[in-house]
């Protein structure tokens, strides 16, 4: 079975550029969620997305989007790129129900601001 | 939103138990402890979960105590390919459905050959 897959896997951008990033969850999964993973640092959260609705937000300023298509896959955008954009975004993927609920991570793509 | 507390890092030999305790006093009564591992910068790799109860599965032991003050992940026999970052997670109860992963910054653990 294919896990969460994450594209691209790498890319650079320049400062005051758009971003978009892409996300496949696991078949069956409906919920979604995106975090930022900063050199040295454990990751933070973003967004999560359960059937196509925001449910969670994280401390992140308005530059930063997402949305979850009737698929459930989901896009991250990030707007006005800044260097400090630069890290490692996982998205992962879970049933959406209530209970334990364990995420499965995708492998990330690593976005460089130059 | 509890918090988790873990040693930075932690050195186990190749064959032997690899003991990773992790302090969370403020946890909640219906807040689950999830541990997860990351390997070089990979997505993280769910290990194991609980809520009150100790829990095995085929790659690790969960202990948790009486009070769910603590917790210790146990590899039984670690091997090089355990050498990762590993995080205890106390994921926040929320009604509204949502599912946020609180990260700190996990314990280094290096399995010596």
């Amino acid at each position: 079975d294919a896990g969460v897959t994450q594209s691209p896997t790498h890319l650079i951008k320049t400062r005051g550029q758009q971003v978009t990033l892409r996300c496949s969850p696991i078949s069956g999964h409906k919920s979604v969620s995106w975090y930022q993973q900063v050199l040295g640092q454990g990751p933070q959260f973003i967004f999560q997305y359960y059937e196509k609705e925001e449910r969670g937000r994280g401390n992140f300023p308005d530059r930063f989007s997402a949305r979850q298509f009737p698929n459930y896959s989901s896009e991250l955008n990030v707007n006005a790129l800044l260097l400090g954009d630069s890290a490692l975004y996982l998205c992962a993927s879970s049933l959406g129900s209530s209970g334990a609920n364990v995420l499965t991570f995708g492998a990330g793509s690593r976005l460089t601001v130059l | 939103d509890a918090k988790t507390t873990q040693p930075p890092s932690m050195d186990c030999a190749e064959g032997r138990a690899a003991n990773l305790p992790c302090n969370h006093s403020t946890i909640s009564g219906n807040e689950y402890v999830y541990w997860y591992r990351q390997i070089h910068s990979q997505g993280p790799q769910y290990i194991i979960h609980g809520l009150k109860n100790n829990e095995t599965n085929e790659m690790a032991s969960l202990i948790i105590t009486e009070d769910r003050k603590s917790s210790t992940l146990i590899l039984p026999h670690a091997t090089l390919r355990d050498t990762a970052v590993y995080y205890c997670i106390v994921r926040p109860y929320d009604t509204s459905g949502t599912y946020k992963y609180i990260f700190g910054t996990g314990t280094r653990l290096k399995v010596l050959a």
